[in-house]
Formats: structure tokens, C-alpha cells, sequence
């Protein structure tokens, strides 16, 4: 079945520092896939999505790549802010699999000053 | 345009009680979706509505869970009898039509419940 794997948190940055969570993902089909946000206190909210291979999402300063030779989806951002500070999930969506989100566990980002 | 509307908030019960929890998708949207989040995991889909029709419940415990979404529009989950194991986050998500792969979903705030 559809699966999606991201690093384990929590993850502490200081302000303005590089940021990378790695997401990899194992699917039947082609899926489409998505950055899910967060933050305390507040529900799931889409950051960014790609729908096909070699395809960039980007929202916000983020950005992921579509990698279908790694199956990987890994979300970046140059210089993060502690407003950054939260849980991000990385998710597949794949026909096959009815078009349901599958959910990684979610990486925490804490950014420090 | 008025998000996703989730009741109650907070539950807490003792095990073995009934519960149930309500949506109200954002307005139009055809596909609503109820997801189980415990701590420290990523959501899990437990069933899907197409209008007033399931597409997939094949994640949802039949024995205690059920859910329903008459008139295709509001949707309420049960869970009878509740067991330890089922306190989480139930997460309910619309989208304006879910047989579009990349048809973004919308999440409510979650109903967080702790059973004693």
C-alpha cells in the first residue's frame, strides 16, 4: 500500500538558518503529492503540492520538488522564521488508493532566536 | 468563504460511553473526510463521502465506529463503545470533489478526544 516516510523531529533551527525535512514516499500508482502545515493551536493547512514528476511546489518561501527517480519530496527553505515554527507533514494523494491523503508523522520545526 | 466547522472541540469520556462528533464542510464541496490523528502520528483516513455516498471506509472500525452524511451535506462520527486506544484528534476535510487527484482537501479544527 501507499506510504510516506519523513524524518523525525523535532528539528531546532536558529532564525534564518537553511532548512531541510526529507520526505520519501512508496505509492502504486502516480500520485500527487503535498506539504501539510501546523501550527499550535490551529488546524491542518495545505503549504504546497506538486501533481506530477519534476514539478516544483512552492508557498511562503517554501519549496518541494517532485523527484520520481527518488520518490522523494523534500520540503527547503533558505532563512527560516521562528513564525515558521511548527508541525509539517508531507502527504500522497494517488487514484489507485481512492485519493485519500497518506500521512507521514509529521516532522516538529522549532526555530530560535 | 466560511472554512470547515467542527463540534465539540474537546470531549472527554470514560471508556465504554458513546460519543459523536459533527461536521459542516465548506459549502459545495462534494467529498467529505473524516480522519483519525493520534498523538505523534499523521492523520488516518477513516471514511470518505462522495455527496451522501461512502467511497472508502475500509480503514474505519466497524464494530464501534459509524458515520453517516445525510443530504450530502453535514456529516456526524460515533464511536460506540469508546476504548482507551480511540482518544486522538478526529479530523474532518472537504474538497470540491474528491475523484480529482489533486483536488486540495480543507481540515476543520479537530475534535481532540480523551477517553478515561
Amino acid at each position: 500500500g501507499d506510504s510516506v516516510t519523513q524524518m523525525e523531529g523535532p528539528v531546532t533551527l536558529s532564525e534564518e538558518a537553511f532548512l531541510t525535512i526529507n520526505c520519501t514516499y512508496t505509492a502504486t500508482g502516480y500520485p500527487s503529492l503535498f506539504w501539510y502545515v501546523q501550527y499550535p493551536g490551529e488546524g491542518l493547512q495545505l503549504l504546497l503540492k506538486a501533481t506530477k514528476a519534476d514539478d516544483k511546489g512552492s508557498n511562503k518561501g517554501f519549496e518541494a520538488t517532485y523527484r520520481k527517480e527518488t520518490t522523494s519530496f523534500h520540503l527547503e527553505k533558505g532563512s527560516v522564521q521562528v513564525s515558521d515554527s511548527a508541525v509539517y507533514f508531507c502527504a500522497l494523494s494517488d487514484r489507485e488508493g481512492g485519493n485519500k491523503l497518506t500521512f507521514g508523522t509529521g516532522t516538529q520545526l522549532k526555530v530560535e532566536l | 468563504e466560511a472554512g470547515v466547522a467542527q463540534s465539540p472541540r474537546y470531549k472527554i469520556i470514560e471508556k465504554r460511553q458513546s460519543v459523536a462528533f459533527w461536521c459542516n464542510p465548506i459549502s459545495g464541496h462534494a467529498t467529505l473526510y473524516w480522519y483519525q490523528q493520534i498523538l505523534g502520528q499523521g492523520p488516518k483516513l477513516l471514511i470518505q463521502f462522495q455527496n451522501n455516498g461512502v467511497v472508502d471506509d475500509s480503514q474505519l472500525p466497524k464494530d464501534r465506529f459509524s458515520a453517516e452524511r445525510l443530504k450530502g451535506v453535514d456529516s456526524t462520527l460515533k464511536i460506540q463503545p469508546a476504548k482507551l486506544e480511540d482518544s486522538a484528534v478526529y479530523l474532518c476535510a472537504s474538497s470540491l470533489d474528491g475523484l480529482y487527484i489533486s483536488n486540495e482537501q480543507f481540515f476543520g479544527p479537530g475534535t481532540r478526544l480523551t477517553v478515561l
